[in-house]
């Protein structure tokens, strides 16, 4: 596609529920993230995949959280047993290589009520 | 480890006057700097950024950057500001494979 697609766009869900996000990267990009931001607030990293090579799961904030990138191109971030200060725009950004630039999706907003 | 620094949370300016976004980066090795613009309830775009040559970097909707190897910035100008120009701008770096860092966001508000 032209952009980086995620879905659901909104998501409500009850307290203790999993939850998955999903992120479609531009194809062809080796790069790809995920990071959270709550209201009015910057950007939190959260994991980050580059081509073949391990993630960098390095910000996930706890094993509640996972990601996997399935043949280079299609991501999914799980949350398990959610909770409300998981609640957030969680937003997935695809890049080629060299860092010719970043682009972001449109974001998922997750609501734990 | 690599970062990035925005000192201000907010900066006010009045439209038609030059505004300055202030970034600072700490990085091992060369850096790729990065501004991003967030509109209310919309998704970060892409401004423009600086991997090599030039030190000045235009952009879009009029914005420039320059990057200053010495004092480690990059900070965002634009010459004439609008009232359009009004939103959450962050700073990311990055050097070769490594994760793309953001600063805090800096709050721009212009005034008519």
């Amino acid at each position: 596609g032209a952009g980086v697609s995620q879905s659901p766009s909104n998501k409500v869900t009850e307290k203790g529920k999993d939850v998955e996000l999903r992120c479609d990267p531009i194809s062809g990009h080796t790069a790809l993230y995920w990071y959270r931001q709550s209201l009015g607030q910057g950007l939190e990293f959260l994991i980050y995949f580059q081509g073949n090579s391990a993630p960098d799961k390095s910000g996930l904030p706890s094993d509640r959280f996972s990601a996997e990138r399935t043949g280079g191109s299609v991501s999914t971030l799980t949350i398990q047993r959610t909770q409300q200060e998981d609640s957030a725009v969680y937003l997935c950004a695809s890049g080629a290589q060299l860092n010719y630039g970043y682009t972001f999706g449109s974001g998922t907003r997750l609501t734990v009520v | 480890a690599q970062s990035v620094a925005q000192p201000e949370d907010q900066v006010n300016v009045a439209e038609g006057n030059p505004l300055t976004v202030k970034c600072t980066y700490s990085v091992s090795g060369n850096p790729y700097l990065f501004w991003y613009v967030q509109y209310p309830n919309r998704g970060l775009q892409f401004l423009l950024k600086y991997i090599t040559g030039d030190n000045l970097v235009k952009g879009s909707y009029g914005f420039e950057a320059e990057f200053n190897k010495s004092q480690t910035s990059f900070h965002l100008k634009k010459p004439s500001a609008l009232v359009s120009d009004s939103a959450l701008y962050f700073c990311a770096v990055n050097t070769g494979f490594q994760k793309l860092v953001f600063g805090t966001g800096t709050r721009l508000l212009v005034s008519p």
